[in-house]
C-alpha cells in the first residue's frame, strides 16, 4: 500500500464553521506533511510532524491547527477560516531519513 | 533557505518531441532531487528522482540530469504523448532531523499536442 488518503475531497465552510481535514497512511512514515496550494502555484509547505512531533510550523495562522494522534494519522483541524484561505489541502509522508513523499490526492476547501 | 527557480513556466511540443525542463538551487546541503507530475485535480505524483552523487538517471522516456557544481539539474521527455500533458514541478530536498524540507519550484505546465 503506497497510498496517502486524504478526507474528504471537497468541503465548503462558512467562515464560522470548524471542521477537519483527515489524512492517512500505512506505509510506516514517520514523517508527515500539510502543504497548502494556491491556483497555478507549487505546493507550499505548512507543517511537518516527525515521530508524531510537530518539528515546523511555517508561521501558519493559528486559525489552522495540526494534530498527530499516531503514526499514521495527521489531522488540520480548521476554525474561522477566510475566504482567501481557499485552496487545495496536500498531505504528504516520507520515511523520516528521506526519499520520495508521497501525496494524497487533497482536499479542495472552499472558504465562503 | 533554498530557493528552486523553474523554467519555462509553460512549454508546447508536438507528439513525439521532446521536453526540457531546466532547474536550480541554491543551498549546497540539498541533496535529492525529485521531480513530481500533477495533473488536474490530484496530487503530486513522483515521476523520477536523483540524489546528489548521481549525475544522471533514466527511466523509459524520462531522464534527469544533475550537474551538482552548478547547481542546476533537468528534466528530459522524449517521444512525449498526450497523456505527458500536466504540470510538472521540480524539487530540492534537504534531510535530517527527523524529516525532509522540500522546496518547490513554479512549476511547468507541458501540453503535448497531437
Amino acid at each position: 500500500d503506497t497510498e496517502v488518503t486524504q478526507t474528504p475531497k471537497h468541503l465548503v465552510m462558512g467562515m464560522t464553521n470548524k471542521k477537519s481535514l483527515k489524512c492517512e497512511q500505512h506505509m510506516g512514515h514517520r514523517a508527515m506533511y500539510w502543504y497548502k496550494q494556491k491556483a497555478k502555484k507549487p505546493p507550499e509547505l505548512m507543517f511537518v510532524y516527525s515521530y508524531e512531533k510537530l518539528s515546523i510550523n511555517e508561521s501558519v495562522p493559528s486559525r489552522f491547527s495540526p494534530e498527530c494522534p499516531n503514526s499514521s494519522l495527521l489531522n488540520l483541524h480548521l476554525h474561522a477560516l477566510q475566504p482567501e484561505d481557499s485552496a487545495l489541502y496536500l498531505c504528504a509522508s516520507s520515511h523520516p531519513g528521506g526519499g520520495e513523499a508521497f501525496f494524497g490526492q487533497g482536499t479542495r476547501l472552499t472558504v465562503v | 533557505g533554498e530557493n528552486v527557480e523553474q523554467h519555462p513556466s509553460t512549454l508546447s511540443v508536438q507528439e513525439g518531441d521532446s521536453a526540457v525542463i531546466k532547474c536550480t538551487y541554491s543551498d549546497s546541503a540539498s541533496n535529492y532531487f525529485p521531480w513530481y507530475k500533477q495533473e488536474l485535480g490530484k496530487g503530486p505524483q513522483l515521476i523520477i528522482d536523483i540524489r546528489s552523487n548521481v549525475g544522471e538517471k533514466k527511466d523509459q522516456r524520462i531522464a534527469v540530469t544533475l550537474n551538482k557544481t552548478a547547481k542546476h539539474f533537468s528534466l528530459h521527455i522524449t517521444e512525449t504523448q498526450p497523456e505527458d500533458s500536466a504540470v510538472y514541478f521540480c524539487a530540492a530536498t534537504a534531510g535530517g532531523g527527523g524529516y525532509q524540507k522540500v522546496t518547490f519550484g513554479i512549476g511547468t505546465k507541458l501540453q503535448v499536442i497531437p
